[in-house]
């Protein structure tokens, strides 16, 4: 099962904020963030490897919480070119090793 | 640049076409994956390759054949597609390994006519 992602999208001005939450019905060892911007490859942002941890570069930071299963992405500041489309993502091991991503949140941010 | 490579990037196939993605990663690793990611949709996992070997086939037609001759290149073969097959097609790579993140290829973006 796919992490559910909410909101689906959002339109923000620049220099707004936005959360984006990710929530996952099987535990989470770990969270990956992803940004895909239109017509691109889907970027790395991060990664955090426990509950509790909090990470962040630039004005982009995300929290995980792994006894609720969840993580949020915060984007403070909003610029242009935070517009995307982002996924949380979690590895796992049962079996193989793969990576399965969010239902992904369409981020637009306005002049 | 990310290091993962594919092509081509645009590719219009017919129903009774065979064509074939091509993925290349340059960055060592031994996990290769396939993704489909449809308008609007998340993405989804297709098919899993760890040390050349396929691992997970995520329910996916046989009209859809997977290959990876080495832990460097990826493909994937495509027969007798449907028009809802059109999509963006992602190849990824990764360590075997807990706690590394995927790199992903611009992609393939497929239409069946």
């Amino acid at each position: 099962q796919q992490p559910v992602q909410s909101p689906q999208a959002v339109i923000l001005r620049e220099g707004e904020d936005a959360v984006i939450n990710c929530s996952s019905s099987k535990a989470l060892y770990s969270v990956h963030w992803y940004r895909q911007k239109h017509g691109e490859a889907p970027v790395f942002l991060m990664i955090l490897l426990k509950g509790g941890e909090q990470k962040g570069h630039d004005k982009i930071s995300a929290s995980f919480n792994e006894k609720k299963q969840q993580s949020s992405l915060y984007l403070t500041a909003s610029q242009l070119s935070y517009s995307g489309t982002y996924f949380c993502g979690t590895g796992t091991t049962s079996g193989t090793y793969k990576y399965i991503f969010g239902t992904g949140t369409r981020l637009k941010v306005l002049a | 640049e990310t290091g993962v490579t594919q092509t081509p990037r645009h590719l219009v196939m017919g129903m009774t076409n065979k064509k074939s993605l091509k993925c290349e990663q340059h960055l060592g690793h031994n996990a290769m994956y396939w993704y489909k990611q449809s308008a609007k949709k998340p993405l989804e996992l297709m098919f899993v390759y760890n040390f050349k070997e396929q691992t997970e086939n995520n329910s996916v037609p046989s009209r859809f054949s997977p290959e990876c001759p080495n832990s460097s290149h990826l493909f994937l073969h495509l027969h007798t597609l449907q028009p809802e097959d059109s999509a963006l097609y992602l190849c990824a790579s990764s360590q075997v390994q807990e706690n590394t993140e995927a790199f992903f290829g611009q992609g393939t973006r497929l239409t069946v006519v």
